[in-house]
């Protein structure tokens, strides 16, 4: 099994709030990826890393930032939500042999 | 047009059927290629990776055809269990860098 984890599963939060979607993995993997999936949909890539301290915007345009300080942790973060947010977020790492996924976190802006 | 794409199904197959999902890619230079399975709101998992000669994994086959830009799956004796959504992914520059990923097609095996 991953040793990749998100918090929190779900969120549920208003308008204008400052959210943080956590990521940790315990593999020791340097590239780290955050998707955005839709229901029915095709998960795009909104962010990337390729090691501590490096940062990359994927292919789908997205208002969310991300910070890599650790290896282990790459937080995904949205300064003032808005309903066009809600979506499943999932955030996942890569070695050799793999891609692991964490289990997302589903995200509601009301 | 998407640059990966693939029938959204469902496929409704009884157990015991054998069942092929195809799958288009546009950028010829894409270099590697996967099927994820992933089941309701949950996270993609890689079922295999395709090699261009074509691989075997107990009941599921993949082939790939570069000169079409088209890849396969075909499960054979289908059970209840692999009802899911089943994903075509490409990388451009090989390995797990910056996946593209299909809508997937749906698989329902009833009783």
């Amino acid at each position: 099994e991953a040793d990749i984890y998100q918090t929190p599963r779900y969120l549920v939060i208003g308008t204008g709030k400052k959210i943080t979607l956590e990521c940790s993995q315990t593999m020791g993997h340097d590239k780290m990826y955050w998707y955005q999936q839709d229901p029915g949909m095709e998960l795009h890539l909104i962010h990337y890393s390729y090691g501590v301290n490096s940062t990359e915007k994927g292919d789908l345009s997205s208002e969310s930032t991300v910070s890599r300080i650790r290896t282990e942790h790459f937080p995904l973060t949205l300064e003032s939500a808005r309903p066009s947010h809600t979506s499943q977020y999932l955030c996942a790492s890569s070695g050799i042999e793999k891609l692991f996924f964490g289990s997302g976190t589903q995200l509601s802006v009301l | 047009r998407k640059e990966v794409e693939q029938d959204p199904g469902p496929f409704n197959v009884p157990e015991g059927a054998t069942v092929a999902f195809n799958c288009t890619y546009s950028n010829s230079a894409s270099q590697s290629f996967f099927w994820y399975r992933q089941d309701c709101r949950k996270e993609p998992k890689l079922l295999m990776s395709v090699y261009s000669s074509g691989n075997e994994d107990g009941r599921f086959t993949a082939q790939l055809n570069r000169a079409s830009q088209y890849i396969s799956l075909l499960i054979r004796d289908s059970k209840l269990s692999d009802s899911a959504t089943y994903l075509c992914v490409v990388s451009l520059s090989g390995g797990y860098n910056k996946l593209i990923f299909g809508a997937g097609t749906r698989l329902a095996v009833h009783p």
